[in-house]
């Protein structure tokens, strides 16, 4: 079965600091990738999400994601983060479980985000 | 934009109650999933469905059954309640599209308390 590991569980920068949330998944076949935020008191909402293609993924709010697939790691990156960036953060991977398209969605445990003005 | 609602977004419950959390997605998606949400343990699947009166069982049923008789509505159901199940409940939809993956939305999330 498919698992994702985000080491970083609860990380504090200063605004205007760069950002580096680790990612890696454990899966052999072909995945698809997602980071997914969500902010205070707020629903889950996509960041960004990898198919195909360029490896170097960019989502909302200036994050960008990076598809290693020697490494399995699809690592979120923001070279300057803002006070509004404090929230949860969730890796996922999503494989195919059926010949008719259907998906399941496997989450990492999240990295909490404190941004300190 | 796409809306997923649920319900209730906070409940009260006791040890031994049936529990009904709902939820309705307005996007005529196929899919639809339950997901609790715990502190270090990130999301973890309950049960998802992937049409009317079809489900599957997700990493964690037990304690748990779904209900989904029309497409946009699919239901979660604790049959008897326990402090074990304290935690916040989310639900999601997305599109099935052959060969291709689709992002989920979610619900605003229910948190449960049982006492």
């Amino acid at each position: 079965a498919q698992s994702v590991s985000q080491h970083n569980h609860h990380v504090i920068l200063s605004e205007a600091a760069s950002l580096e949330l680790g990612c890696n998944y454990s899966y052999g076949g072909t995945v698809n990738l997602f980071w997914y935020v969500q902010y205070p008191g707020q629903h889950l909402q996509l960041l960004l999400k990898y198919f195909s293609g360029d490896p170097l993924v960019k989502g909302i709010k200036g994050f960008e994601a990076e598809f290693i697939k020697s490494k399995f790691s699809f690592n979120l990156r923001k070279p300057s983060v803002q006070w509004s960036d404090t929230a949860e953060y969730f890796c996922a991977v999503n494989v195919l479980i059926s010949n008719f398209g259907n998906e399941k969605l496997t989450f990492g445990t999240g990295t909490r985000l404190t941004i300190i003005p | 934009d796409v809306k997923v609602t649920q319900s209730s977004r906070y409940l009260v419950k006791r040890t031994g109650e049936k529990v009904f959390l709902e939820c309705v997605q307005d996007m005529d998606h196929e899919n639809m999933f339950w997901y609790r949400q715990d502190p270090g343990l990130g999301l973890r699947l309950i049960y998802f469905s992937y049409d009317v009166k079809m489900k599957e069982k997700g990493d964690i049923p037990e304690g748990y059954s779904v209900s989904r008789e029309k497409k946009e509505r699919f239901s979660l159901i604790l049959e008897s309640a326990s402090t074990n199940q304290t935690s916040m409940y989310l639900c999601a939809s997305s599109f099935t599209l052959a060969g291709d993956y689709e992002t989920q939305y979610f619900g605003p999330g229910t948190r449960l308390l049982v006492l």
